[in-house]
């Protein structure tokens, strides 16, 4: 089956830790996302990727991080300069140009202790 | 910067009714709309994607329009089932994809 895996499903984080989320896609996409969805707001773009080797901040990049060395996969790290990093984290993949569709994967709840 | 909106926050409705959810948005200079389905605790299922250059999408009971000009899109979804009881979200993508806070659904048997 095509689609995108997320993991740990569940993340549990100590201060000054830094964790990685796993993002995993067999869909072909060039472009993958990372967003943070917080109760009653709308998801926001943290960092996105158009192509391997090439990643770009999102409106809410400050105490992450990503790489993108294979097409498949798109980790986020959550560093200890993330203030409030409590959140479900999405990751998403899309084909790239206008006509682009989001397919999303399961999440990732990451809860600071 | 784009900003997307959606009301009601929440809606309640009988099982077997036909509703209607609403999205707007600031900035028409989009390619495309897509509508997403969330269940807690879960990622978004994408339900219907209308492209800038048309009017509507049908999927099932599931029928997306858009009207670019005035920055809108509806969702109509016809029969209401318990099973569609969920949290409906609306994107648009012009240079990035940006996303409403959704419609809280819950159908009543």
């Amino acid at each position: 089956d095509g689609g995108i895996t997320q993991s740990p499903k569940y993340l549990f984080r100590k201060e000054g830790q830094n964790v990685t989320l796993s993002c995993e896609q067999n869909l072909n996409h060039d472009a993958m996302y990372w967003y943070r969805q917080d109760p009653g707001q709308g998801l926001r773009l943290i960092y996105y990727s158009q192509i391997v080797n090439d990643f770009q901040k999102g409106d809410i990049a400050e105490g992450y991080s990503v790489s993108r060395e294979k097409k498949e996969s798109f980790p986020l790290t959550v560093t200890s300069a993330q203030k409030n990093p409590t959140a479900f984290y999405l990751c998403a993949s899309s084909a790239s140009g206008r006509a682009r569709e989001q397919f999303f994967g399961p999440g990732t709840r990451l809860t600071v202790l | 910067k784009q900003e997307v909106t959606q009301i009601p926050a929440a809606l309640s409705v009988p099982e077997g009714e036909n509703l209607v959810l609403n999205c707007s948005f600031t900035d028409s200079a989009i390619y495309n709309l897509q509508w997403f389905r969330q269940d807690p605790g879960k990622g978004l299922t994408s339900l219907l994607l209308i492209q800038s250059s048309q009017r509507e999408q049908t999927s099932g009971r599931l029928n997306a329009s858009l009207d670019k000009s005035s920055g809108r899109s509806t969702l109509y979804i016809a029969a209401s089932q318990p099973g569609d009881s969920a949290t409906y979200l609306c994107a648009v993508y012009g240079n990035q994809f940006y996303f409403g806070t959704g419609t809280s659904l819950t159908v009543i048997p």
